[in-house]
């Protein structure tokens, strides 16, 4: 079946050092979601990204989509405490809002 | 409160032994989706439902059997439980047909000895 490869698996920044996590599928998405879960929690949707090129920001965090609709980034900005958790995308080829296949997650630590 | 529930949250069972984890959502979404999360594997998608009676195989099916008889429940069942479903279980929901954000559930612990 499709993957998304979700780079680097873990990443630990000093508090107020940036934080990159990479997805990346060998065929064209249709579109690709993120979710962020803290220790012990549950998945909980941020963003999705549709269009070709797209960037999105929410305060400190930067979503982009590649232009070849094949990867995407999240960046977070200055990191907080707050920001402490694993980061999943989830890709979705067919278009059909049903089926999704989520990357391996990139677990973030924070150092305060 | 607008949520997904789960139960139990913890489960301990022994080889075999049929048992039921039970998901319902309050918000009259259509979809419902079960999956596992296991440690450098992600989250692994098992059976998704679009509606009452609609159900279909996600990436792991085997093993696992669902329904969807009413639009708030979707319970998921294991009829001979192995060790090697022992997994942290979410379901999830989702709105409109154009939605992609999913409601995840708690989230259930299981162990199979």
């Amino acid at each position: 079946g499709q993957q998304v490869m979700q780079i680097p698996q873990y990443q630990h920044v000093q508090e107020g050092e940036d934080f990159t996590t990479y997805c990346n599928s060998s065929t064209t998405l249709s579109n690709i979601q993120w979710y962020k879960q803290r220790p012990g929690g549950h998945p909980v949707f941020l963003i999705q990204l549709v269009k070709s090129g797209e960037v999105k920001k929410q305060k400190r965090l930067t979503f982009q989509f590649g232009e070849a609709k094949k990867n995407s980034s999240l960046h977070i900005t200055a990191t907080q405490t707050t920001d402490v958790g694993t980061y999943f995308c989830a890709g979705d080829w067919s278009g059909g809002y049903q089926k999704v296949t989520f990357g391996t997650g990139t677990k973030l630590q924070v150092i305060p | 409160e607008a949520q997904v529930t789960q139960n139990p949250r913890y489960l301990i069972t022994v080889t075999g032994k049929k048992l039921t984890v039970t998901c319902s959502q309050n918000m009259n979404h259509e979809y419902m989706s079960w999956y596992r999360q296991d440690p450098g594997l992600g989250l692994r998608q098992i059976y998704y439902s679009m509606n009452v009676e609609v159900t279909d195989k996600g990436d792991v099916p085997e093993g696992y059997k669902v329904s969807r008889k009413e639009k708030r429940n979707f319970p998921l069942i294991l009829e001979s439980p192995s060790p090697n479903q022992t997994s942290l279980y979410f379901c999830a929901s989702k709105g409109t047909r154009s939605s992609y954000e999913q409601y995840f559930g708690p989230g259930t612990r299981l162990t199979v000895t």
